[in-house]
Order: structure tokens, then sequence, then C-alpha cells
């Protein structure tokens, strides 16, 4: 039983490129979280998504991020025009439905601006 | 704003002691707490949590104690292991006020567990 998956789970881009994360939920999951943890901090919620639907993105920053849960496929977390603070681990979780008690969370994709 | 605290950034125990991480929250809609472990190069992985309408709630080695007046939790691990190295996380949600689990982190606390 496959948990939460994410890839790459590191990834390197140089500033100004984009970085495209992805999160594919549990197994009967239709609900996907995005946090971004920055070094010797806790995680912060960025945006929680519904399987078509941006439910609440109040986390995101409004420039230059977006995320999307398409119908079919894993959730995609776009970073455009990397900047050097983006730098950061990028956890996806995952739950059975919007009042779930329980987030669970992929390894993360590490990302590094060069 | 940090609405969820944990003001130890590290604790270091011996194998076998009592391990205690606190946590303090400020806001007064959270009803709803969970504690998460994480390694290095991995997500956090759920351990345990509790209901406000709950004052404790235990799972084998692990015992998570609530005070709301206080707005404070607690996390005992008894006895503690060497495997239980690793940095633990609070988080705080607002279920039941017509929210969903938006989850609200403190900062964590490293764990070492010393033979």
């Amino acid at each position: 039983n496959a948990g939460v998956m994410q890839n790459p789970r590191h990834l390197v881009r140089r500033r100004g490129q984009e970085a495209r994360l992805r999160c594919s939920p549990m197994k009967g999951h239709s609900h996907v979280y995005w946090y971004r943890q920055l070094p010797e901090e806790g995680l912060k919620f960025m945006v929680y998504l519904q399987k078509e639907n941006i439910i609440d993105e109040s986390g995101m920053p409004k420039e230059r991020f977006s995320a999307e849960f398409p119908k079919e496929g894993p959730s995609i977390l776009r970073i455009q025009q990397v900047v050097r603070g983006d730098s950061a681990a990028y956890f996806c979780a995952s739950s059975r439905d919007r009042n779930t008690d329980t987030q669970y969370f992929g390894p993360g994709t590490r990302l590094t601006v060069l | 704003d940090q609405q969820v605290k944990q003001n130890s950034p590290s604790l270091s125990v011996q194998e076998g002691r009592i391990s205690i991480l606190n946590c303090d929250y400020t806001n007064s809609m959270f009803d709803y707490f969970l504690w998460y472990k994480k390694y290095p190069a991995e997500g956090p992985t759920f351990l345990i949590s509790i209901s406000s309408i709950k004052d404790k709630n235990e799972d084998g080695r692990f015992t998570v104690f609530l005070n709301k007046s206080a707005k404070h939790l607690s996390l005992h691990i008894v006895p503690s292991q060497p495997g239980d190295s690793a940095v633990y996380f609070c988080a705080a949600s607002a279920l039941g006020s017509g929210g969903y689990n938006k989850l609200i982190f403190g900062a964590g606390t490293r764990l070492a567990v010393h033979p």
C-alpha cells in the first residue's frame, strides 16, 4: 500500500528557471495539502486542493507560485522564476476527506536554487 | 505570528527515561492537536493526536496531555529508546469551526536519546 509519493526528491534549479514538484496522494485520498519547510523552521501551510479545485491558497505567495490537482494525475506545485529564497523542503500531505483528523505526509522535495 | 510554539529547540534524554516535549498555542479556536515525528530527509510521520474534548490520549509508549486552560500540551515518551531520536513537531487545527484540517506547526524539538 503506497503512501504519499513525491517526486523528484531533490531538485536543483538556477535562478529564473521553473520548478515543478509532483505529489500523488495515498490511495483513496482526494485531498492534498502543500507545506514548505525553511531551514530550522516548522512546516508552513501553503495550499489545500481537492480534485480540480483550489480550496485555500492563503499560505501561498501571490507571485510565481501556483498549484493544481487535475482530475487525472498528480498534484503539481509550480514555482516560476525561482529565487534563492525558494530553496526549502516542500512537503505534500493527503487526507481521505475534508475533516479527517490525520494528514499523511510524503517524503518531500528538497529544492535548491543556485 | 506564531500560533503554535515549541520553546525547546532540543532535548537530550537517557535511554529508558521519560522524554517530555512541550507545546503552547495561542488560538483558542484550535480543537485538534497532533504530534508528528520527523527523521532527516524524510517526511513527518503521524504519532498521536488529541481532541480538545479530551485531556489525555495514550498509545503504547506515547501519551499526549492537553491543558486547555493553559493552552498547553505535552508529549510523554516512556521509556525512551535510541530510535526515538528525531525532530518532533506539534501541530494544531481548527476542525470544529466549520473549517478543515489546515495544520499549524510549531518549529519542532530535536530529541536525542542516548545510551
